[in-house]
């Protein structure tokens, strides 16, 4: 079955390193997004990528890079730079970027150690 | 004010009642989307309309353009139907603007 899959499901960081949470999909969708949920709060969208080696910053980019070097895999890496890194973290793809329903993975759940 | 308002934020039913969640927007939007969450985090997605209505199951989604409003109704709830309830709208860069949510629990 298609689906997406992302991984670890739970995820602990130390102080000041780098840690890359992983996102597969084999639907064939050219559009990936990565986005952070906390609590109380609506999903962020923190990075977006439209077609492979293409990526955009979303609206809370700071702290995070990504790559697409490979149409299935949207990498997402939480640097020591993001200073509250602690959330749920979730990724998505879609068959065309815009306006198109979204298919979700079920979340990495990143914590500070 | 944020762009996508959901009420309420917390639902409580008993088991067959008929559930209301409700979902305003302040932006001019193509399409509006209706998803689900699961208690382990997964997002299911619902709907996706820009007008009229659409069922699915004993889910019906219904939108209002010249109002800014939608409604997502259950029938019949189940306490299977316990999640968080999310709507979304396509903003004018292509991405979707997310509501808080709606956590529903349906008591048996």
């Amino acid at each position: 079955d298609g689906g997406i899959t992302q991984s670890p499901k739970y995820l602990f960081r130390k102080e000041g390193q780098n840690v890359t949470l992983s996102c597969e999909q084999n639907l064939n969708h050219d559009a990936m997004y990565w986005y952070r949920q906390d609590p109380g709060q609506g999903l962020r969208l923190i990075y977006y990528s439209q077609i492979v080696n293409d990526f955009q910053k979303g609206d809370i980019a700071e702290g995070y890079s990504v790559s697409r070097e490979k149409k299935e895999s949207f990498p997402l890496t939480v640097t020591s730079a993001q200073k509250n890194p602690t959330a749920f973290y979730l990724c998505a793809s879609s068959i065309r970027y815009s306006q198109q329903p979204q298919h979700f993975g079920d979340g990495t759940r990143l914590s500070i150690l | 004010k944020n762009e996508v308002e959901q009420s309420p934020q917390n639902l409580t039913a008993q088991e067959g009642e008929f559930i209301t969640i409700n979902c305003s927007y302040s932006v001019g939007i193509s399409a509006l989307h209706w998803l689900q969450q699961h208690p382990g985090g997964g997002i299911v997605s619902l709907f996706m309309l820009s007008s009229g209505k659409k069922k699915h199951g004993r889910l019906i989604a219904t939108i209002n353009i010249q109002e800014k409003h939608s409604s997502l109704h259950i029938t019949a709830s189940h306490p299977r139907d316990s999640a968080v309830y999310i709507c979304a709208v396509g903003g004018s860069q292509g991405n979707l603007i997310f509501g808080k949510g709606t956590k529903l629990s349906v008591k048996p």
